[in-house]
């Protein structure tokens, strides 16, 4: 699997948007890019992923570049609730083996 | 989205003695596995479950030290054996999504403390 490249912290106003960056400069064609996140002590959820076109959900959305090496997680509009660890990973479609680098730990202040 | 339950959430053990973790999932799953995540470290994948046939293992896990069954399409339990405070961890239960195949999703996780 590519490796990620993430910043270790990032700190962000309640009610304004949160843009996470990843790079992934060694992903192959085949891989996904997913992203993840984790509350203290609890499991990881599920946040959005995506191949090469941008996508949007309830929750996030999720830009990638024109060349796939790096993305963005966009939480449009944080809230305390959304402190977490976000993890960034590349994976094969059918591949489960989950391996979480060491993620941006994202602090929402009021 | 799956709704997967694990219990127990919280043990605390003593050395020598086993702990079994149950996983229950709202939704029939082909496959579920069992990862495990110590303090401050990354996911570890300690085995994949199947219904009908024995759980795979990945290098470093064995199935004395770790069994797993899989009785049903919903269903499946991994049991820590004869504990160390090593395997002090959370315990996490993932299935792939029932809906769309691409996401995976994890229970609350066991955290598991061995004295």
């Amino acid at each position: 699997d590519a490796k990620t490249t993430q910043p270790t912290s990032m700190d962000c106003a309640e009610g304004r948007a949160a843009n996470l960056p990843c790079n992934h400069s060694t992903i192959s064609g085949n891989e996904y890019v997913y992203w993840y996140r984790q509350i203290h002590s609890q499991g990881p959820q599920y946040i959005i992923h995506g191949l090469k076109n941008n996508e949007t959900n309830e929750m996030a959305s999720l830009i990638i570049t024109e060349d796939r090496k790096s993305s963005t997680l966009i939480l449009p509009h944080a809230t305390l609730r959304d402190t977490a660890v976000y993890y960034c990973i590349v994976i094969l479609f059918n591949d489960y083996k989950l391996s979480f680098g060491a993620g941006t730990t994202v602090t929402v202040r009021a | 989205s799956a709704v997967i339950s694990q219990k127990p959430s919280r043990d605390i053990c003593q050395r020598g003695t086993s702990l079994t973790i149950q996983c229950q999932v709202d939704s029939q799953v082909t496959m579920m596995f069992w990862y495990r995540q110590q303090p401050g470290q990354s996911l570890t994948l300690i085995a994949t479950a199947n219904q009908g046939s024995e759980a795979t293992y990945e290098s470093g896990f064995v199935i004395d030290k770790f069994p797993i069954s899989r009785p049903n399409l919903t269903f499946s339990t991994l049991t820590v054996s004869n504990m160390s405070p090593e395997d002090s961890s959370i315990y996490l239960c993932s299935v792939e999504g029932t809906e769309e195949n691409e996401k995976l999703f994890f229970g609350s996780g066991t955290q598991l403390s061995v004295l």
